[in-house]
């Protein structure tokens, strides 16, 4: 059974860069079926959907966000990683990964979350 | 992208139904058959209840169904029970490979 685990500093400060892995086990990101993606809740607040990458590496971004993120895949493709420059107090959230059920589009599984505070 | 609009809260005696609605536009919930929604427990990762409009994962007990009209959808709860109390999130897909979420309601079984 797929599962996804997140993991990065839980500090940032204002102005730096936000990275986060997210580790793959029991799946391959070598599938046309699904995206893998990053889903982000502020601390009390709803969720909000950042982006997604597809297995051949295009990235999709929420168009809010994209002049400052970035998804990639490492090189032995068991992880992805999202990077979010230039971070405010409004970025403080818990950080989840997800897959994406491309064609359905919905979220099938989610990583247990990360939160990350934005602060100096 | 703005958030799909949902009540803030909502609440039903055990037992009973309630019903919560996900109004968005035509670029995401009008435009496509593809709304899911979202069960999150305080303090855990979301959990999928309906995909599709009104389709259930495997293990997702029928009191959790699904609908859509024009640019609204909605999900009841039939026979709430104790553990339905949690937070509710629906989402869309919004076109050119994006997504939005619901703004989320608070389910209070009384």
């Amino acid at each position: 059974q797929l599962q996804l685990q997140e993991s990065g500093p839980g500090l940032v400060k204002p102005s730096e860069t936000l990275s986060l892995t997210c580790s793959i086990s029991g799946g391959s990101i070598d599938s046309g079926l699904y995206f893998w993606g990053w889903i982000r809740q502020p601390p009390g607040k709803g969720l909000e959907w950042i982006g997604n990458i597809f297995y051949d590496g295009l990235g999709y971004p929420n168009p809010s966000l994209k002049s400052r993120l970035s998804i990639s895949f490492d090189s032995s493709r068991t992880q992805f990683s999202l990077r979010l420059t230039s971070v405010t107090a409004a970025d403080t959230a818990v950080y989840y990964c997800a897959r994406v059920r491309r064609f359905a589009d919905y979220v099938d599984t989610w990583g247990q979350g990360a939160l990350v505070t934005v602060s100096s | 992208q703005s958030a799909l609009t949902q009540p803030p809260s909502a609440s039903g005696s055990l037992g009973q139904s309630i019903t919560i609605s996900c109004t968005g536009t035509s670029s995401d919930v009008g435009g496509y058959n593809f709304v899911s929604w979202y069960q999150q427990h305080p303090g855990k990762a979301p959990k999928l209840i309906i995909h599709e409009v009104n389709k259930w994962p495997s293990g997702v007990p029928n009191r959790f169904s699904g609908f859509k009209s024009g640019h609204t959808a909605s999900l009841t709860v039939s026979g709430l029970q104790a553990d339905d109390e949690a937070d509710y999130y629906c989402s869309s897909y919004a076109g050119d490979n994006t997504y939005v979420f619901g703004s989320g309601t608070k389910v209070t079984v009384l």
